[in-house]
């Protein structure tokens, strides 16, 4: 059974700093991942989709990157700043099933 | 384009009652998914509509039923509200299930 665990599930970093947001899965059979933001009390935002034949997807300032060999995908966030702030959520898609598992997210916090 | 929309925003219904959530999107997509979204619990998939008159169960179908009532819109009926039915629920559409994912604002719903 696929299952998509986030770490850390909370980040708390001063504004400008580089930073990484971790994703694993546990089945390597997938045919993409994709990541979101979610501002409180808001709905999901598709930020990137990488498929499962790629290594990597920019977007600004984010980069998204996976292995799907061991099971890993990091979304790089460069020169973070508040309005950055938010949960970010990965999820697989796993084609036998014929939908998206997910993770339950990182809450990022960039301080002024 | 709107995207895509829900309502209401907010409902507070008292146990044992019904309600509907809509859905649309404007977009052309073939694919419509319901979602609830709990603390602790992530996002879990209710029903989805893989094309204009198709529905199958997600991991959490008991309780609700939906309809599809065309290409634009797909709608979540509770017939007999239950309070493990309070949630978020998010409407969500894409071209096909293996692409990506557009989300609606959400609704909040409590059962009392």
């Amino acid at each position: 059974k696929q299952e998509v665990t986030q770490i850390p599930a909370a980040l708390s970093v001063p504004e400008g700093e580089n930073l990484v947001l971790n994703c694993s899965f546990t089945d390597s059979a997938i045919y993409n991942l994709q990541w979101f933001r979610q501002d409180p009390g808001k709905g999901l935002t598709s930020l990137l989709l990488i498929q499962s034949s790629q290594r990597e997807q920019t977007s600004g300032r984010l980069n998204a990157s996976l292995d799907k060999s061991s099971g890993r995908s990091t979304l790089y966030i460069a020169a973070s700043q508040p309005g950055d702030s938010a949960t970010y959520l990965c999820a697989v898609y796993a084609g036998n099933n014929r939908k998206l598992i997910w993770g339950l997210g990182t809450s990022l916090a960039v301080n002024p | 384009n709107a995207g895509v929309t829900q309502t209401p925003k907010f409902q507070v219904l008292k146990t044992g009652q019904s309600m509907t959530l809509q859905c649309a999107q404007d977009m052309n997509h073939n694919s419509m998914y319901w979602y609830r979204q709990d603390p602790g619990m992530g996002l879990r998939l209710i029903y989805y509509s893989a094309s204009e008159g198709t529905t199958d169960k997600g991991e959490v179908p008991n309780g609700y039923n939906v309809s599809r009532l065309n290409k634009r819109e797909f709608s979540l009926r509770l017939e007999s509200a239950a309070p493990s039915q309070t949630s978020v629920y998010f409407c969500a559409s894409s071209v096909s299930g293996v692409n990506e994912q557009y989300f609606g604002p959400g609704t909040r719903l409590t059962v009392t």
